[in-house]
């Protein structure tokens, strides 16, 4: 079974540049997890979705960062403008219906300069 | 508040020696379900164990194993005989009924297994 992919796996930005990262969830999961894990911390938890419905996006700076996920499979993470302490691990998870373990992507490694 | 603290920062040891890694959480809810993660050099995050607050016991798999103590709010993990594939950051996290799914990490524990 395929485990959630994440593209593009690293990506170098300047600042005030727009960027995006894509996120395809394992089949049947339809609970999507957008976390950020900067450098030398836990992971924490960005915007929530069941389905397509964002349900937890409390954690997401709404002014320059947005998520959706059409059609309640994939989902685009988003950043504009992307700023210097942008710079972290952006990682997608997903869980199945019944609550479980969430199954971690390896992450896009976002760098602003 | 509700918080998963991991006081070791780095843990270094020689293969074959025995190791633990502690995790305190705090929690207002009677309910909630604790976890531990490793996170290898590669970046992914990968699902060790999920145990729930009403199940006390100790749970044992191949050279891992885990002991939950409600009385002294920890959930801390060892590693018996280490081996070099076992260097990694590991992470327990926490989450809780009304929490949405959100998982709570803790700052995660460098492991160094040494050959």
């Amino acid at each position: 079974e395929a485990g959630v992919v994440q593209s593009p796996r690293y990506k170098i930005i300047e600042k005030k540049q727009p960027v995006a990262f894509w996120c395809n969830p394992i089949s049947g999961h339809n609970t999507l997890y957008w976390y950020r894990q900067n450098l030398g911390q836990g992971p924490e938890l960005l915007i929530r979705y069941e389905n397509e419905e964002a349900v937890d996006d409390s954690q997401l700076p709404k002014d320059r960062f947005s998520a959706e996920r059409l059609k309640g499979v994939d989902s685009t993470l988003k950043i504009q403008p992307a700023e210097l302490g942008d710079s972290a691990v952006y990682l997608c998870a997903s869980s199945p219906p019944v609550k479980g373990e969430q199954f971690f992507g390896p992450g896009t490694r976002l760098t602003v300069l | 508040a509700q918080k998963v603290t991991q006081a070791q920062t780095e843990i270094s040891v020689v293969e074959k020696e025995d190791v633990t890694l502690d995790c305190v959480y705090e929690t207002r809810d009677t309910t909630y379900y604790l976890f531990w993660y490793k996170q290898p050099p590669s970046g992914e995050l990968v699902f060790l164990i999920r145990r729930n607050s009403f199940d006390e016991q100790n749970e044992i798999s191949g050279r891992y194993s885990w002991n939950f103590q409600k009385s002294t709010s920890s959930f801390n993990f060892t590693i018996t005989a280490s081996q070099v594939v076992d260097s990694a950051v590991y992470f327990c996290a926490l989450t809780w009924t009304s929490n949405t799914g959100k998982l709570i990490f803790g700052q995660g524990t460098t492991l160094q297994v040494k050959p």
